[in-house]
């Protein structure tokens, strides 16, 4: 059963560490997705890549923040330094090419619970 | 830029009662409109979707939406609720118009209790 895969599943940090949150998109997709979810903002999209490219990442604090695709089979979102407010859950996502029947939808992983202390 | 709203944080029903989770967008172009569910602890999971044709589409686990191109919504909809239900359900929009991007925006998040 393809699943997206993120790890750590839990990190607590102190303010000031470089934290780095991995994925694992489902093996085929071209599309991976990173997004924060709080109770306060909801689902935020922080930054997005098509075939290992970064296409929008305007949603995402550029001084702290950065995302990358170093191969088609790992995502990773770091950030450094890190601060209280960065305390979320990151979660990855991943999409078919827009010519595939289940074109549009995401596959969530299990997300990334972040407290920075 | 698009956006969603889902203008109710909480549905409580009855089990074995309809359910309705509301939701309205705003494109500049075509829509693509998604559901999609997330239990405690989970990562989102998708529901159904709407791309073109039938404006009532059904998904997973008996849910179907009806799309409204006039009043701009796509609501979320079950004839029989079961307690199994209770979840937190977000509705989400892409803009499909040439050049439009492939990210999805989400609302805000509804959450449905079904009571026993």
């Amino acid at each position: 059963d393809a699943r997206v895969t993120q790890t750590p599943r839990h990190k607590v940090t102190e303010m000031g560490q470089e934290v780095t949150m991995r994925c694992q998109p489902i093996l085929g997709h071209n599309t991976v997705f990173w997004y924060r979810q709080t109770m306060m903002q909801g689902l935020e999209l922080l930054a997005y890549f098509r075939n290992r490219a970064p296409l929008d990442d305007s949603g995402m604090p550029k001084d702290r923040f950065s995302a990358e695709m170093p191969d088609a089979t790992l995502a990773t979102l770091k950030i450094q330094p890190s601060e209280p407010r960065d305390s979320a859950v990151y979660f990855c996502a991943s999409g078919l090419p827009p010519d595939f029947v289940r074109a549009g939808e995401l596959f969530f992983g299990e997300g990334s619970r972040l407290t920075v202390l | 830029a698009q956006s969603v709203a889902q203008p109710e944080d909480q549905v409580n029903v009855a089990e074995g009662n309809p359910l309705t989770v509301k939701c309205t967008y705003s494109v500049s172009g075509n829509p693509y409109l998604f559901w999609y569910v997330q239990y405690p602890n989970r990562g989102l999971q998708f529901l159904l979707k709407y791309i073109t044709g039938d404006n009532l589409v059904k998904g997973s686990y008996g849910f179907e939406a009806e799309f409204n191109k006039s009043q701009t919504s796509f609501h979320l909809k079950k004839p029989s609720a079961l307690v199994s239900d209770s979840a937190l359900y977000f509705c989400a929009v892409r803009d499909v118009t040439q050049g439009g991007s492939e990210k999805l925006v989400f609302g805000k998040g509804t959450k449905l209790t079904v009571n026993p």
